[in-house]
């Protein structure tokens, strides 16, 4: 069975950092690029980054140059590095594997972790 | 800033029909890339729900069904339950950003 389980959500000030986590098991975790997508509150779903299985890495305008995406394909998890944080990052961040299949699209989810940036 | 639009709310008596559509652009949709919808109840994981246009991962009814044309799509759901009352959320490719993009949601209310 595919899970995904995050974890390092937690409330921090603005202009802090926060690293998550997310542990995957039950497949092939170098088979698939791993993305993070977070949902703020009231709002939808949004992309955040993505790494390949062989660890290219892409990222959203709105995180670009304050978050890090990584990977440990030793230990099958997910990392998302988040620094400089502001108040519009409060969101719950949640881990999806991409398909392996062509089509472009995240066939497993996490459950979330909260991240909230306040002061 | 979403580049998929959907609308805000559609709502449908149990039974019912109901039609979700999400409209794209020339760099995504309308490039051809695929449509893959999502179920997202609050506070749970999103749900994989159709990919690649029409497709369904096993374990979802077949009350659910999608179709594309041109630069938009849409869901359909059948047989409205109860259970459906939900967030559905298309998803694809953009072209011009590089990354995958979602459109901007749609709350389903079973009256």
């Amino acid at each position: 069975e595919v899970q995904l389980v995050e974890s390092g959500g937690g409330r921090v000030k603005p202009g802090g950092s926060l690293r998550l986590s997310c542990a995957a098991s039950g497949f092939r975790f170098t088979s698939h690029s791993m993305d993070w997508v977070r949902q703020a509150p009231g709002k939808g779903l949004e992309w955040v980054s993505s790494i390949s299985s062989n660890s290219y890495k892409y990222y959203a305008d709105s995180v670009k140059g304050r978050f890090t995406i990584s990977r440990d394909n030793a230990r099958n998890s997910l990392y998302l590095q988040m620094n400089s944080l502001r108040a519009e990052d409060t969101a719950i961040y949640y881990c999806a594997r991409l398909a392996a299949a062509s089509g472009y699209y995240f066939d497993y989810w996490g459950q979330g972790a909260l991240v909230s940036v306040s002061s | 800033q979403s580049v998929l639009t959907q609308p805000p709310s559609v709502s449908g008596a149990p039974g019912q029909r109901v039609t979700i559509s999400c409209t794209g652009s020339s760099s995504n949709i309308g490039a051809g890339y695929a449509v893959n919808w999502y179920q997202h109840l609050p506070g749970t994981a999103p749900k994989l729900l159709i990919y690649v246009n029409n497709d369904r991962p096993s374990g979802v009814p077949d009350r659910f069904s999608a179709s594309k044309s041109g630069a938009s799509a849409s869901l359909a759901i059948t047989g409205l339950q109860a259970e459906d009352e939900a967030d559905y959320y298309c998803q694809s490719y953009d072209s011009s950003l590089s990354e995958g993009v979602f459109g901007t949601g749609t709350k389903v209310t079973v009256l």
